[in-house]
Parts: structure tokens; sequence; C-alpha cells
């Protein structure tokens, strides 16, 4: 079984404050993680993945994850928001094999005030 | 909540058949569709958007004439791989946006022998 869960469906930061966005998954395999990101009307963007290389990813736009598997946790994180980073946010974990699977977690939107 | 029905999950074909994948978007009108692939431990990649009622948009590099999209309708999109080769074989997952929010099907996985 294969899920992923992210804890808030909404967050709200001041610009230039830091931002944390939680996800938690749970996985019968060694996983692939990504965080992509939805801006309004678009399709999805990777921000960064994680594929048991280092447990530190460092992605775009200064953006970064940790993979914790004792935690079972890959949050987001930025040390300072932009306006621009008002989106919405998703995790996925992907599980290769004969069978891949890709599962998407329910979305957090940012919100970034001024 | 809003649900993304994707047919089927799995398929396996002969190579040079075709397949089709539907999208339907099950309580909600989708103005727009996404066809997405992916390969192991690699990261999405956009295929194509589709509006209801206009041609897709293929992303560069992805032949038109072997990925066929019809949105025929604001709840069903279908992609149809023509004359599907091994190197196909892929995971193939749409996801349909209704307003500002993103709701993705359970994905296929396509193997072509």
């Amino acid at each position: 079984a294969q899920s992923v869960t992210q804890l808030d469906s909404h967050v709200s930061v001041s610009e230039g404050t830091p931002v944390l966005l939680r996800c938690n998954y749970s996985s019968s395999y060694s996983p692939s993680l990504f965080w992509y990101v939805q801006h309004p009307n678009k399709g999805l963007q990777l921000l960064l993945k994680y594929t048991s290389a280092a447990t530190l990813v460092k992605g775009i736009n200064g953006f970064e994850a940790e993979f914790k598997k004792s935690e079972t946790s890959f949050h987001l994180t930025k040390p300072s928001a932009h306006m621009s980073d008002a989106a919405e946010y998703f995790c996925v974990v992907s599980s290769p094999g004969g069978y891949q699977k890709v599962t998407f977690g329910t979305g957090t939107k940012l919100q970034v005030i001024p | 909540g809003a649900v993304v029905s994707q047919h089927p999950s799995r398929v396996i074909c002969k190579s040079g058949t075709s397949v089709k994948i539907e999208c339907r978007s099950l309580d909600f009108q989708a103005t727009t569709m996404f066809w997405y692939r992916q390969f192991p431990k690699q990261s999405l990649m956009l295929m194509a958007t589709s509006n209801e009622g206009s041609k897709a948009t293929y992303e560069q590099g992805v032949e038109k004439d072997k990925f066929l999209i019809n949105h025929a309708s604001l709840t069903l999109s279908t992609l149809t791989v023509t004359s599907a080769h091994p190197e196909d074989s892929s995971f193939y997952i749409c996801s349909a946006l209704t307003g500002e929010k993103l709701f993705f099907g359970s994905g296929t996985q396509l193997s072509v022998l």
C-alpha cells in the first residue's frame, strides 16, 4: 500500500518569513518523492525530487526538502517566502518496479501575505 | 470531494497496437485536462494540455500523431497511444483543472511487449 498525506490544506505566511509545507508518506518500497508546484490555471512544475541519493534535496526557487525515513516525512521548506511563491503545492510518492504507482497528496495552498 | 477516474489502471499490449486511456471528472466539469507520463525514478513530464472542444497543445518533443488527445466534453478526455512500441511503456496520468484546483487520476501503467 502507498499513500501520501499533506497535513495542511492551507498555509498562510508573511512575505519574508519561512515556509514549511508538511508531507508524510507510506510505501512498501523504496520510494521516490517529489514536490510539484501548480500556479493558477497552469500544469505542474517540478520543484525537487528525492531518489535515494542525498536526504537533503535542494530544488528551484530556494526550496528544499529533507527525506526522513524514520519519520516517513518529506517536508518542503524555504527560508524566506516571496509573493511569487503563492500557489498550490503537491507532494507525490512514486514506487518503481514492475507495476509503477504514483500517488498524489491532496495539495497545500500557500498564501503569502505582503 | 472531486474525483477523477482514469481507466484502465494497467494495460499490457502487443507492439503495433493502439491503446486508449480515459480520464473522467466524475462530479465536476474540467475546463482543462493535462496528460503526463512518468518513467521510473523520474519526474512527471507534461505531454499535452487539452481544453474542451479545441485541439490539444502538445509539449515540445511529444508527437501529436502518436499521442492522440480528444477532449470531447467537459468531463472526458482520452489519450490514445497509436502503434505502441516498447519505448512507450510508461506510467500515464491525467489531471483535471476546475477553477484553480487540480485533481489527479490514479494513473495507467502501460506495458508494450
